[in-house]
């Protein structure tokens, strides 16, 4: 399975935007992205998920880079709700599991 | 609301005493899957089924077992825990068609403890 880099923590305020940036340089092209994120004391949550374009959905924005070696999960306005660990990981087309790495812890000041 | 029901919670068993896990689902979905996390860890895949495939991953210790004698529930058992198999025992189902890999659809977890 391809790998992805994320950092270990990030910070940020209450009811701005927060970009949490995945780095994946060794993508395949059949590799999904998808994110999911694990809220303290409860299971992971799928968040969003893209191949090659950008993707909206309620909770969430996916940017991906044109040629696909990095991505960015927008938050467009952050609660303190969405305090969580949050995962970006790769799946091949036709694969059925998900491989964690160590995520991004991310916390948000009021 | 369908979902991903994980019992008990918590568990609490001895070192040693064989322990079984449950999760039911009502999202009709044909792949369950069991992970372990461990603390301040990633979770981590102990092995799936697709439909009544068992898929077991390369590291996963003999001493875990699995069993899903419908669609709707899959047991963990644990023959002889461990103090080491102390973590959050997580499940998760998807709907998986096609090439896609669909969205997990995770428990709350059980928490296990070993005296």
């Amino acid at each position: 399975d391809a790998k992805t880099t994320q950092p270990n923590s990030m910070e940020s305020n209450e009811e701005e935007p927060v970009h949490l940036p995945c780095n994946h340089s060794t993508i395949s092209g059949t590799d999904y992205i998808h994110w999911y994120r694990q809220l303290p004391s409860q299971g992971p949550e799928y968040v969003i998920h893209g191949l090659t374009s950008n993707v909206n959905n309620r909770m969430a924005s996916l940017a991906i880079a044109e040629d696909r070696k990095s991505s960015t999960l927008i938050l467009h306005r952050a609660t303190l709700r969405d305090a969580a660990v949050y995962y970006c990981i790769l799946i091949r087309q036709g694969a059925q599991k998900l491989v964690f790495g160590q995520g991004t812890r991310l916390t948000i000041n009021p | 609301d369908a979902m991903v029901i994980q019992n008990p919670r918590y568990q609490v068993t001895q070192f040693g005493k064989p322990v079984t896990l449950s999760c039911s689902q009502t999202l009709n979905h044909n792949v369950m899957y069991w992970y372990q996390q461990k603390s301040s860890q990633a979770p981590k895949l102990l092995f799936h089924y697709y439909d009544k495939d068992f898929n077991n991953e390369a590291d996963t210790p003999d001493n875990f077992q699995s069993r899903r004698p419908n669609t709707s529930f899959c047991f963990l058992d644990i023959r002889s825990p461990g103090l080491g198999d102390a973590a959050m025992y997580l499940c998760a189902t998807s709907r998986v068609w096609g090439v896609y890999p669909g969205e997990q659809y995770f428990g709350p977890g059980t928490r296990l403890t070993v005296t």
